[in-house]
């Protein structure tokens, strides 16, 4: 069964040092979302992504977060200048359309990013 | 803004008892899901549910979209069915990309 991968399973970085994470979609999958989640709390909504652009940001999707897909299959989540609040587990989810019968997002198992 | 609350929020049962968790919300929806988190662990999706119920082996979903109301039930439950359980809502206004989450449900079925 298809299903979403992430890369890596766990990164540790030092404070203000950049990170990207990387996820790789269903292949049939159209749209793409990042979540994440601080340890004891609940999963929050980042950004949604369509056709190459950003359809939907929360407040916690500041400057220092990016999103691309640069090569067709992987889809990249970068974090320009760390903090130690950054320290979470990020969550990639994809879905094949927004509506009708294939709107269920499927989740990646989580990059583990831990800010020293 | 959506609010999803969760009820309750840790529970514990014995093998072989019937489970049930609850989830409340504050505005339309137009999906709701169920999702299972093992600790450490990734996201899996039980449900997606935008009326009625749905049955997966011992686990059934139901929704009730007047009372903005939805239960996940567990028959027959195992020690292997310890995990969060947390529901997770889209709304019918406005955005139709993200999920709002609950906090999740502890559940540790003991032997």
């Amino acid at each position: 069964e298809p299903e979403v991968t992430q890369t890596p399973s766990h990164q540790v970085t030092q404070m203000g040092q950049e990170v990207i994470l990387r996820c790789v979609p269903i292949s049939n999958h159209l749209y793409f979302y990042w979540y994440r989640q601080i340890l004891g709390q609940k999963v929050e909504f980042l950004v949604s992504f369509y056709n190459n652009e950003i359809s939907e940001k929360s407040e916690i999707f500041d400057d220092q977060f990016s999103v691309e897909r640069p090569d067709g299959s992987n889809f990249t989540l970068k974090i320009r200048s760390t903090k130690l609040e950054d320290s979470a587990m990020y969550f990639c989810a994809t879905s094949r359309a927004i509506s009708g019968g294939h709107n269920e997002q499927f989740f990646g198992p989580g990059t583990r990013l831990t800010v020293l | 803004k959506n609010e999803v609350e969760q009820s309750p929020q840790n529970l514990t049962a014995q093998e072989g008892e019937f489970i049930t968790i609850n989830c409340s919300y504050s505005v339309g929806i137009s999906a709701l899901h169920w999702l299972q988190q093992h600790p450490g662990g990734g996201i899996v999706s039980l449900f997606m549910l935008s009326s009625g119920k749905k049955k997966h082996g011992r686990l059934i979903a139901t929704i009730n979209i007047q009372e903005k109301h939805s239960s996940l039930h567990i028959t027959a439950s195992h020690p292997r069915d310890s995990a969060v359980y947390t529901c997770a809502v889209r709304s019918s206004g406005g955005s139709n990309y993200k999920l709002t989450f609950g906090k999740g449900t502890l559940l540790t079925v003991n032997p």
